[in-house]
């Protein structure tokens, strides 16, 4: 019962551009949302997260959109460098002070020079 | 600040064996999570403490897994007789009430 879905398992974008990372969930439960970046052999680091009562949070070239009613949340970072070169979790909460975040499969994000 | 500390960062072991993971958080965050990663999957959720209670343990956190946090500082995760299946990444994170996880770099487990 996968309750976070990232259903691109890979992405590659030039340099420059936009990448768009995307992921959907099914539990209407869920009100708090982060998004985690992965390199190999490191644990995930924060990025950005977006509470339910927002529908937009953007910190410098990331930026998070939340559609509720889609149950649908989505990455957008401009303009992509190849240091973005990564893994890229979705995560979701119940409430902003849980103690357990559900994380997505992970999108590999691949920018190119 | 020097982050999250997980020790060892790989382990080979034999089917059947005991292994035991040490985690050390920052120093000011009451709260400490373990994680399990599997390849092509995201971390999940295994245990958590708020100092030294352990307030939920995941049903994947079978019988031969315990997890201790003495004195609310550092946590161990122990796993007995390991199996073939519990070849993992094991992450382990911490955080102040309401903020995000800081992760470490994890434990790799290899159970051969």
């Amino acid at each position: 019962d996968q309750q976070v879905k990232q259903n691109s398992p890979s992405l590659s974008v030039q340099e420059g551009r936009i990448s768009i990372l995307n992921c959907d969930y099914t539990n209407s439960m869920f009100d708090y949302f982060l998004w985690y970046k992965k390199y190999p052999a490191e644990g995930p680091t924060f990025l950005i997260s977006i509470s339910s009562i927002k529908d937009k949070n953007e910190d410098g070239r990331f930026t998070v959109f939340l559609n509720k009613s889609a149950k649908h949340l989505s990455l957008h970072i401009v303009p992509s460098q190849p240091g973005d070169s990564a893994v890229y979790f979705c995560a979701a909460s119940p409430f902003s002070g849980t103690y357990k975040y559900i994380f997505g499969t992970g999108t590999r994000l691949k920018v190119l020079a | 600040d020097t982050g999250v500390s997980q020790d060892p960062r790989h382990k080979i072991t034999k089917r059947g064996q005991n292994v035991t993971f040490r985690c050390d958080p920052i120093s000011e965050h009451n709260r400490l999570y373990w994680y399990r990663q599997t390849l092509g999957q995201g971390p999940e959720f295994l245990t958590y403490f708020q100092n030294e209670a352990q307030l939920e343990k995941s049903r994947l956190l079978s019988d031969r897994f315990s997890a201790e946090r003495p004195k609310g500082s550092f946590s161990t995760l122990e796993i007995q007789r390991t199996e073939q299946g519990d070849s993992a990444m094991y992450l382990c994170a911490s955080s102040l009430p309401g903020r995000g996880y800081t992760f470490g770099s994890g434990t790799r487990l290899t159970v051969v």
